[in-house]
């Protein structure tokens, strides 16, 4: 791994909750995604961040999502409240050293149910 | 929408076989890269090959490109039961990376 570490690996929760995922890189970076893994879609984008701000957040379902970066070395994904069709694993990722290319190292995501 | 389809969905080899798995896309890239997700894992980045190149290789892998179809394949030869797992195709537009759907592959010992 590049130093990506999501936290809770796993969480279960009940509709109506909040729910929030972290993302914390190890050596900091200024550009961060988060995507969302599912059965049904594949991954989806949900939000970039560049320089610590949100540069496209087109795929983030509805207002109940928001996502933060206050530093580079720190996101966090909030859902409010969570419903059953927000269960996914959802990933943060950080361009490679090379990044011009695209390349992303992952995060071992964190699985989320909502019950 | 994704970007990418891989096909096959799933492939079974024995171990020692070659896999093969192809990718088209639908709009103009950058980039191809492939990646590897094992069961409950993130995705691992295997290889890149430009919008100009070919055909690339990376250790037992082999993955060619032609932008005329908008199509890929990645090639894994000799493989072995720590291969399996899943791969996806994901094509780079500008910053965006987008995903196909994956191939699942399985490699019987």
């Amino acid at each position: 791994d590049a130093g990506v570490i999501q936290s809770p690996r796993h969480e279960v929760t009940e509709m109506g909750q909040e729910v929030t995922l972290r993302c914390k890189l190890i050596s900091g970076h200024n550009s961060l995604f988060w995507y969302r893994q599912t059965m049904m879609r594949g991954l989806e984008l949900l939000i970039y961040f560049n320089n610590n701000v949100p540069i496209d957040d087109s795929g983030m379902p509805e207002d109940r999502f928001s996502a933060k970066m206050p530093n580079a070395s720190f996101s966090t994904l909030k859902i409010q409240p969570s419903e059953p069709r927000d269960s996914a694993v959802y990933f943060c990722a950080i361009p490679g050293q090379r990044s011009n290319t695209g390349e992303l190292f992952f995060g071992e995501g964190s699985r989320l149910t909502v019950l | 929408s994704q970007q990418g389809e891989e096909d096959p969905q799933a492939l079974s080899i024995q171990e020692g076989e070659n896999a093969t798995m192809n990718c088209s896309y639908k709009t103009s890239i950058n980039n191809l890269q492939w990646y590897r997700q094992n069961s409950g894992r993130g995705l691992v980045h295997l290889i890149l090959i430009r919008s100009n190149e070919r055909e690339k290789h990376s250790g037992r892998l082999r993955v060619t490109l032609d932008t005329s179809k908008k199509s890929s394949s990645l090639l894994i030869t000799a493989s072995r039961a720590a291969d399996t797992a899943s791969y996806f195709c994901a094509t780079t537009t500008d910053y965006k990376l987008s995903f196909g759907a994956g191939t699942t592959v399985t490699v019987r010992a």
